[in-house]
């Protein structure tokens, strides 16, 4: 079992919707989750990282963390074609170093205008 | 604001050449990374360096080595490139210690032939 699951798309919805990105992960260590942003021919992007349980909200983008399901969520509501891209959620715990630090193998979404 | 910074961009190499890819951060981070990104591979560490004069080998080390050259720089030297070598590279840098707050460099697309 992979320590981290992203289903990898395409997602494709229309311009105005509500965007919901999610990733599930094995491994109850993980203290911290990220949202990184990719778009074709870039390098990822941070977008948010969130730390334990709970919601943080920024601007259009809502990052959810659910440790007891081991489920991680991000929200992009009133969605825009720029926000097109590939989506990478990430985890990593305290102590970990580098190798404490995984990524999901990315949403491919599309955002129709 | 520059932040990592990765030369070149692109690079065609034969089979058995060698070459080395650069990177440098202007953000005064410690610890520096690089990793490579393969269709339905998701982004494999290669190395890392947690603070200058230190490195590590991450997931996927064979055939890769680097050079800490100082707090700014970190470089990845590939010996004799080999086609399964033909990936995406992206170096990265963060504080010390800080898994969650990664930053990406544009990405170096490599290809051996």
């Amino acid at each position: 079992q992979k320590e981290v699951e992203q289903d990898p798309g395409p997602l494709s919805v229309p311009e105005g919707a509500i965007v919901s990105l999610n990733c599930t992960y094995s491994n109850s260590a993980f203290q911290y989750f990220m949202w990184y942003r990719q778009y074709s021919r870039k390098g990822p992007e941070l977008l948010m990282y969130t730390y334990s349980s709970g919601n943080k909200e920024d601007g259009r983008f809502t990052a959810q963390v659910d440790k007891s399901s081991k489920y991680i969520s991000l929200f992009i509501r009133d969605s825009q074609p720029s926000d097109s891209a590939t989506y990478l959620c990430a985890m990593w715990y305290s102590g970990g170093g580098a190798d404490g630090l995984t990524f999901g193998k990315g949403t491919h979404l599309i955002i129709q205008p | 604001n520059a932040g990592v910074t990765q030369t070149p961009k692109f690079q065609v190499l034969k089979t058995g050449q060698s070459m080395t890819l650069q990177c440098a951060q202007d953000m005064n981070h410690n610890s520096m990374y690089w990793y490579r990104q393969d269709p339905g591979m998701g982004l494999r560490l290669i190395y890392y360096s947690a603070s200058e004069g230190t490195t590590d080998k991450g997931e996927v080390p064979n055939g890769y080595n680097v050079s800490r050259l100082n707090k700014r720089e970190f470089s990845l030297r590939l010996e004799s490139a080999a086609p399964s070598q033909t990936s995406v590279y992206f170096c990265a840098s963060s504080e010390a210690g800080s898994g969650n707050t990664i930053y990406f460099g544009e990405g170096s697309w490599l290809t051996v032939v």
